[in-house]
């Protein structure tokens, strides 16, 4: 079966300081791969999505940068974290071809202090 | 690009009444709509999805029914229990070549007792 990892699961970090969250996923192959921003109380946003190695798109323009180094890890950087970066991460998962589900990992707290 | 509505942001009913939450989106070329439900501080999980070529889908206490005519979908959730407690979002992904779901901003249901 298929499975998600994400990490850290919480996070703490100065304005300013970079970022780097991973996430992998097992138990398949060429995924659609995404990462979503939940800020508290509020929606899931797209930040990015990516459907093979080496390809991202960009929903939000902003400090956040995506890549994926490999067919089943997609990587969510930043060099400069903003006080508006904090939030619910949330990197997700599905199957090639529109109309699949989507799933999620575990998500990452991020606060920036 | 899509955009989907949720109605209503939150949502108060008596153990044992029925709840409905309501979406609309705008892009007509839409055909899959999921719902997922998220529990405080977890991830977002699928609880019912219906795709175009099909009015309505049922799992136990769950039916989400689909207008396509109208661009609107609904959550129908029966004999609601304290842990039906959550926040609930709809999606709505586009057959564009995109593979992306945009989701509502989310309902809030609180099952009282």
């Amino acid at each position: 079966s298929q499975t998600i990892h994400q990490w850290p699961a919480t996070l703490v970090q100065p304005v300013g300081s970079p970022l780097s969250l991973e996430c992998t996923v097992e138990g398949t192959s060429n995924p659609n791969l995404y990462w979503y921003r939940q800020a508290a109380g509020r929606g899931l946003q797209l930040l990015f999505y990516s459907v093979g190695i080496g390809q991202i798109s960009s929903e939000v323009p902003q400090n956040l940068s995506a890549s994926r180094p490999q067919d089943r890890q997609f990587i969510l950087s930043s060099k400069k974290l903003l006080l508006s970066d904090s939030g619910f991460y949330l990197c997700a998962w599905s199957v090639r071809g529109a109309g699949n589900t989507i799933y999620f990992g575990e998500g990452s707290w991020l606060t920036v202090v | 690009g899509e955009n989907v509505e949720q109605h209503p942001s939150t949502l108060s009913v008596q153990e044992g009444d029925s709840a409905v939450i309501k979406c609309t989106y705008s892009d007509s070329a839409s055909n899959y709509f999921p719902w997922y439900k998220q529990e405080l501080g977890k991830r977002p999980q699928l609880i019912i999805d219906i795709r175009s070529n099909v009015g309505e889908k049922k799992d136990q206490r769950i039916a989400v029914t689909l207008n396509k005519t109208a661009k609107h979908f609904s959550l129908h959730i029966t004999e609601t229990q304290p842990e039906d407690s959550a926040v609930y979002f709809c999606a709505a992904l586009t057959q564009g070549g995109s593979e992306k779901l945009v989701f509502g901003k989310g309902t809030k249901l609180t099952v009282n007792p």
